[in-house]
């Protein structure tokens, strides 16, 4: 079985400061894991993935996330927030060698003040 | 390529009417999702297929029936929408489980 939490349905952020979005996911094999971020009247759009090989991924518009197993975690972060990274933003797992279905965080809304 | 596409964008039934909505994908994947997404509920899966000819039911089911005829299409039907299924529906495909999704658009519907 696999899950994942996302800490805080929103985090307010100043124009130029770090962003920082929480996800913790449990699984039983070794995890897929991906970011995905929604603007307003939008589909989602992945914005980085782990699989496998450098825990450190690089993703769209500066992000990055860091897969740290033993904390089993895959946090988003960004360095400095822009105003138009104001949007909704999903973690997702899956797990490795098997047919499961992606399971979706329920989202943290990132909002940005100038 | 257009990707993942919806049909329709928004939709307004009354309660007990029935209506299909149609996703397609020009992409070649094998897997298509349907989703509800709601306000401090995340998404939701109603339905997945791992093929064309296959479905299969997913967290929310009830209320809803797909089908899968060609590879390219996903079709989700409301035979009798209630207001409980008032919110934004999205289609996404992809490669297999361990893929990125590729969402659509949404569509948004509303039942009074």
């Amino acid at each position: 079985a696999q899950s994942v939490t996302q800490l805080g349905s929103h985090v307010s952020v100043s124009e130029g400061a770090l962003v920082l979005l929480r996800c913790n996911y449990s699984s039983s094999v070794p995890p897929y894991l991906f970011w995905y971020v929604q603007y307003p009247n939008q589909g989602l759009q992945l914005l980085l993935k782990y699989t496998t090989g450098a825990t450190l991924v690089k993703g769209i518009n500066g992000f990055e996330a860091e897969f740290k197993k033993s904390e089993t975690s895959f946090h988003l972060t960004k360095p400095s927030a822009h105003m138009s990274d104001a949007a909704e933003y999903f973690c997702a797992v899956n797990l490795s060698g098997g047919s499961y279905i992606p399971t979706f965080g329920r989202g943290t809304s990132l909002i940005v003040h100038p | 390529n257009a990707g993942v596409t919806q049909t329709p964008k928004f939709r307004v039934l009354k309660t007990g009417q029935s209506m299909t909505l149609l996703c397609a994908q020009d992409m070649n994947h094998e897997y298509m999702y349907w989703y509800r997404q709601d306000p401090g509920m995340g998404l939701r899966l109603i339905h997945y297929s791992v093929g064309e000819g296959t479905t299969a039911k997913g967290e929310v089911p009830d209320g809803y029936n797909v089908s899968r005829l060609k590879k390219q299409n996903f079709l989700l039907g409301l035979e009798s929408a209630a207001p409980s299924q008032t919110s934004v529906y999205f289609c996404a495909s992809s490669y297999g489980t361990v893929y990125e999704q590729y969402f659509g658009p949404g569509t948004r519907l509303t039942v009074t």
